[in-house]
């Protein structure tokens, strides 16, 4: 079974600060993703990354950044937490196999909130 | 317009009836669709995909394909109430390989 964690279900974090949010796949996927999930608005991707170093961004990258320096982990930055910061973000992992898409595998999800 | 839409509902219906869920996409080009399901709480799970025009069966998951409409559908019979949940669509896009577009979900109740 695929499996992909997150280092924190719930987070609570200040005004201003720098904050990691980890995750880890062991499937030895290529493609990792961050994602946040708002009511009303859905899952929108923040950063994705399809090999080691390489990132691209997604719908909403702004206040965001992101770390790929081994295949298995894929961290999201975010450089000065703010309010409208607080969410619950997801991450997760996909295989690359010829030219399509298969199937994303998500963590459980980190709660942060932003005081 | 959105890439992907979905009807947000809430959708109700009673426990042994057909559940139907629909989603619209705007890339014509795109060619994997995938239903996620997700309960309150807890991080999206994927229930059904489908490649190909036409429908694919799994258990009382039927997934409809029609490309030349840009619909993709999902039927649940027999619905139970642990089939209570939000339903997401996805729909690769062919700009950004391996990138998805996500609907906003349909909220699903089924009532005992």
């Amino acid at each position: 079974d695929v499996k992909v964690t997150q280092s924190s279900r719930y987070l609570v974090k200040r005004t201003g600060e720098k904050v990691f949010l980890e995750c880890v796949q062991d499937m030895d996927h290529e493609n990792m993703f961050w994602y946040r999930q708002d009511p009303g608005l859905g899952l929108r991707l923040i950063y994705f990354s399809y090999d080691v170093k390489m990132k691209e961004k997604g719908d909403i990258p702004e206040g965001y950044s992101v770390s790929r320096e081994k295949k298995e982990r894929f961290s999201l930055i975010l450089e000065s937490a703010s309010t409208n910061q607080t969410s619950m973000y997801l991450c997760a992992s996909s295989p690359t196999i010829g030219r399509s898409s298969y199937e994303q595998y998500f963590g459980p999800g980190t709660r942060l909130t932003v005081t | 317009q959105k890439e992907v839409e979905q009807n947000s509902g809430p959708l109700s219906v009673p426990e042994g009836a057909i559940a139907s869920l629909n989603c619209t996409y705007s890339d014509r080009g795109s060619q994997s669709f995938f239903w996620y399901r997700q309960y309150s709480g807890k991080s999206p799970e994927l229930i059904m995909f489908i490649y190909s025009n036409g429908d694919k069966e799994d258990g009382r998951f039927t997934a409809q394909l029609n490309k030349a409409s840009q619909y993709v559908s999902l039927l649940i019979r027999d619905s139970q109430p642990s089939d209570s949940a939000t339903y997401l669509c996805a729909v690769d896009s062919t700009n950004t390989g391996n990138q998805f577009y996500f609907g906003t979900g349909t909220s699903l109740t089924v009532i005992p």
